[in-house]
């Protein structure tokens, strides 16, 4: 019965290095979303798988920034050339997607940082 | 999507007194659900209150939603140390994409 995991939980970067960072949802979960989460702020939506396509990617700042979930299953957000205003916490969340809204499971985070 | 605004945001408040939050938003919705953050980490669901829903209880949680006045409120009774967080507001117009306000930053002192 494990929830929504991430990996790492941190990460420390270079400017401009890539980093990946990992999301496995729950078993079964169609949907799955990433956030952005800043220090005093709400998450900040980056993008919307539904199954293995990306059905909603306005959230991403820029093209450094990219994800993938080639399997509907675990998926990656990818970045590249990473810069200081990237350190953050990146949250991942999954829901079964059945059609009818559903909550939100969460996982802990990356916390991010770049040097 | 539409973001729920959180108010206020933040409260302090003495172990054992009620804490009441509110959330509004801007336009019709189908459901709103609040969400609790510790330490800045994953979200958790609290509870979803349907547009045809006035009131909903979940052991010390009680949510109103006042959809003429497009707001709802969290209050939590009997409150602990354990409920010091941040809690979100997330109106769903229909779309799955939540835009989630900046919270109400809850403490609760000992």
């Amino acid at each position: 019965g494990a929830g929504v995991s991430q990996t790492p939980s941190n990460k420390v970067t270079e400017k401009g290095k890539y980093v990946e960072l990992r999301c496995d949802p729950i078993s079964g979960h169609t949907a799955l979303y990433w956030y952005r989460q800043s220090l005093g702020q709400g998450p900040e939506f980056l993008i919307y798988f539904q199954g293995t396509g990306a059905a909603d990617d306005s959230g991403l700042p820029n093209d450094r920034f990219f994800a993938v979930r080639p399997e509907g299953s675990v998926s990656t957000l990818k970045i590249q050339r990473t810069e200081r205003g990237d350190s953050a916490v990146y949250l991942c969340a999954s829901s079964p997607g059945t059609g009818i809204k559903d909550e939100q499971f969460f996982g802990p985070g990356t916390r991010l940082t770049v040097l | 999507s539409q973001q729920g605004e959180e108010d206020p945001q933040a409260l302090s408040i003495q172990e054992g007194e009620n804490a009441t939050m509110n959330c509004s938003y801007k336009t019709s919705i189908n459901n709103l659900q609040w969400y609790r953050q510790n330490s800045g980490r994953g979200l958790v669901h609290l509870i979803l209150i349907r547009s045809n829903e006035r009131e909903k209880h979940s052991g010390r949680l009680r949510v109103t939603l006042d959809t003429s006045k497009k707001s709802s409120s969290l209050l939590i009774t009997a409150s602990r140390a354990a409920d010091t967080a941040s809690y979100f507001c997330a109106p769903d117009s229909g779309t799955y994409k939540y835009i989630f306000g900046t919270g109400t930053r809850l403490k609760v002192l000992a």
